[in-house]
């Protein structure tokens, strides 16, 4: 069945560092890609998606692209900051499941 | 934006006690809410959906009888674990959704963690 497999944390990373938080997906025909991000005591708020093969999803300086080729839609960003110390989700949507499928959440801690 | 809470945020119960989580949507009317579940280091499990006024759509391989869905109200989702166990030990995580929202516009609560001792 179709799932979502994240990179394990946490990701450490020292303040304007560059991140890449690494997502693979598998899938039957192309499902919506998704990034989330909890931090602490909230819930999780969406980060930026992309909907169909090439697009790029970018919001607060982070970016990702889905690549059909490689299944994969890995998280970047060029300089992290502190503020962006939380936990990432990736997931998927697809109209077959008719459900969010999640993957297991990559915690990044920045320090100063 | 739109909040989503949920009360309590941390709860320890003892073996064959029923436990009960609340789901709040608090400006905004959410005709579907969802409940999640997971495990450390696993993925975010999709539980059951609730439509207001309807009876829970439980996923394969979650027994309906244990976790006991209500959503009676347009703001108010509930979740009970019944006779709860070492092994329901997890985070349960809501979300909501507004009437005609597209499926990811999904607003999350902040979870709730359940030991079971």
């Amino acid at each position: 069945g179709n799932s979502v497999t994240q990179m394990e944390g946490p990701v450490t990373l020292s303040e304007e560092a560059f991140l890449t938080i690494n997502c693979t997906y598998t899938a039957t025909g192309y499902p919506s890609l998704f990034w989330y991000v909890q931090y602490p005591g909230e819930g999780l708020q969406l980060l930026l998606k992309a909907t169909k093969a090439d697009d790029k999803g970018s919001n607060k300086g982070f970016e990702a692209t889905y690549r059909k080729e490689t299944t994969s839609f890995h998280l970047e960003k060029g300089s992290v900051q502190v503020s962006d110390s939380a936990v990432y989700f990736c997931a998927q949507f697809s109209g077959g499941y008719n459900k969010l499928i999640f993957g297991a959440g990559t915690r990044l801690a920045v320090h100063p | 934006g739109a909040v989503v809470s949920q009360h309590p945020s941390r709860v320890i119960c003892k073996s064959g006690t029923s436990v009960k989580i609340e789901c709040r949507s608090l400006d905004f009317q959410a005709t579907t809410m969802f409940w999640y579940r997971q495990f450390p280091k696993q993925s975010l499990m999709l539980m059951a959906t609730s439509n207001e006024g309807s009876k829970a759509t439980y996923e394969q391989g979650v027994e309906k009888d244990k976790f006991l869905i209500n959503h009676a109200s347009l703001t108010l989702s509930t979740l009970t674990v019944t006779s709860a166990h070492p092994e329901d030990s997890s985070f349960y995580i809501c979300s909501a959704r507004e009437k005609g929202a597209l499926y990811n516009e999904q607003f999350f609560g902040p979870g709730t963690r359940l030991t079971v001792l």
